[in-house]
């Protein structure tokens, strides 16, 4: 399967931690990457790979897999991380990518 | 620091093609994995097709094989994405990404947003 699933939503207060997850067959064999988009802005990457955080990335984000879940966890989540979360790896073919729905976060 | 520029606004007819460009500053496409995507007004991010420029040879989604074109110029260190038979539902902000789904950090362009209307 090509597909790659998120919960919608999740809602987390503010200080606390929030794990996301993303599920699919592909993520046996690919890791996913994680990038948060805020309204009306492009993209950001925030981990990639096993668990790195590109150059910016504060260290509260961190990615794990298992199996074929991969998750992105927040720790002491922050007002100005409230934004779409969208995983992405590639799919059972390795040829072509996929995104995940995306997961809305909410910090209260 | 990569930069990823794409060309500006576009609106366009039913039925007509867009071409939307993807140009890097402070690096070289040539051997990254450039992709492109795209956002219809409240939805998600659905990939569409990518290109290694130093190979040339581009890969697309099925949704949109046949319809789609994914060049590059390694010459102007610039991508291309030409989408044709446009219709209201292609309306949506196209970007351009370096490397994802690759073990390298991912660079994505600022977006541009294409309107079709009849």
């Amino acid at each position: 399967s090509s597909e790659l699933t998120q919960d919608p939503a999740v809602s987390v207060a503010l200080g606390q931690t929030v794990k996301i997850t993303c599920q699919g067959d592909s993520l046996r064999d690919f890791y996913a990457s994680w990038h948060q988009q805020k309204p009306g802005q492009a993209p950001v990457l925030v981990i990639y790979g096993e668990n790195t955080r590109p150059s910016g990335i504060p260290d509260r984000f961190s990615g794990s897999r298992s199996g074929k879940i991969a998750s992105l966890t927040i720790t002491g989540a922050q007002a100005e991380d409230e934004a779409d979360y969208y995983c992405n790896s590639r799919d059972g073919s390795g040829d072509r990518r996929v995104f995940g729905p995306g997961t809305k976060v909410t910090v209260l | 620091q990569v930069q990823l520029v794409q060309s500006g606004a576009e609106v366009k007819t039913t039925g007509s093609s867009v071409k939307v460009s993807c140009k890097a500053s402070g690096d070289t496409l040539n051997s990254y994995d450039i992709s492109w995507v795209r956002q219809a007004p409240g939805q998600g991010l659905e990939w569409m097709g990518g290109i290694i420029p130093i190979f040339g040879r581009p890969y697309y989604s099925q949704k949109f094989q046949g319809r789609m074109t994914i060049t590059a110029d390694k010459f102007a260190n610039t991508a291309y994405m030409e989408l044709n038979s446009l219709t209201s539902e292609d309306t949506a902000v196209y970007f351009c990404a370096r490397d994802l789904g690759t073990m390298r950090p991912a660079y994505w362009g600022q977006g541009t947003l294409v309107t079709v209307s009849s």
